[in-house]
């Protein structure tokens, strides 16, 4: 159980498009999922918690208007990169709080997705 | 958020017991102690947690020092699948689900 699947797990895109990744929780409802970027040999860095229904909350340095989320139901929140750069090349984790376990607070995390910008 | 300091590295033999070690001298009364290991490129995947007394799962235990200012995650036994970066999160109650990574500790488990 708890499982979270995040799509695509590799993308290539070209300067200056824009790229989208899911996040899902396939066999839980998320009351909050929360976005990740990790760079190579350093530790993930928390981007924003989204809740459902509601706006995203980002944390200090995170253009709002660069790394859009959604978080249109329980189970689904989206990350789209606008208009991307070879700087925003990273590793993006997505993870989730199961709301029939919210007390536990544990996080389950999706796969990655590792983003290429040429 | 209270801060956790880890080993950089360590290294086990496969089936042997690792002792991985957490230091958190400013740990606060509501601050529960989260492992989380990630594996080479994957997501972090929840190992235990605890807050006060000890704790065990199928994965692993945690003991908690009796101040909680250190705690240390136990694998009674290695395997090659345990390789991993260990993270020790430091998750306070009022800020809800949300967690802190820090560097974590990149074990090396050796055939």
């Amino acid at each position: 159980g708890a499982v979270v699947s995040q799509h695509p797990s590799r993308v290539i895109c070209k300067s200056g498009t824009s790229v989208k990744i899911e996040c899902r929780s396939l066999d839980f409802q998320a009351t909050t999922m929360f976005w990740y970027r990790q760079f190579p040999k350093q530790s993930l860095m928390l981007m924003a918690t989204s809740n459902e229904g509601s706006k995203a909350t980002y944390e200090q340095g995170v253009e709002k208007d660069k790394f859009l989320i959604n978080h249109a139901s329980l189970t689904l929140s989206t990350l789209t990169v606008t208009s991307a750069h070879p700087e925003d090349s990273s590793f993006y984790i997505c993870s989730a709080i199961d709301r029939g376990r919210f007390a536990k607070n544990i996080q389950y995390f999706g796969a990655g997705t590792r983003l290429s910008v040429l | 958020d209270a801060k956790t300091t880890q080993p950089n590295s360590m290294e086990s033999n496969e089936e042997e017991p690792v002792h991985l070690p957490c230091n958190h001298s400013t740990i606060s009364g509501t601050d529960y102690i989260h492992w989380y290991r990630q594996l080479p490129s994957q997501g972090p995947e929840y190992v235990i947690h605890g807050l006060t007394s000890n704790v065990n799962n199928r994965m692993a235990s945690l003991a908690i020092a009796e101040d909680r200012k250190s705690s240390t995650l136990i694998l009674h036994r290695a395997t090659l699948r345990d390789a991993a970066v260990y993270y020790c999160i430091l998750r306070r109650e009022t800020s809800g689900s949300r967690l802190t990574f820090g560097e974590g500790t990149q074990l090396t488990v050796n055939p």
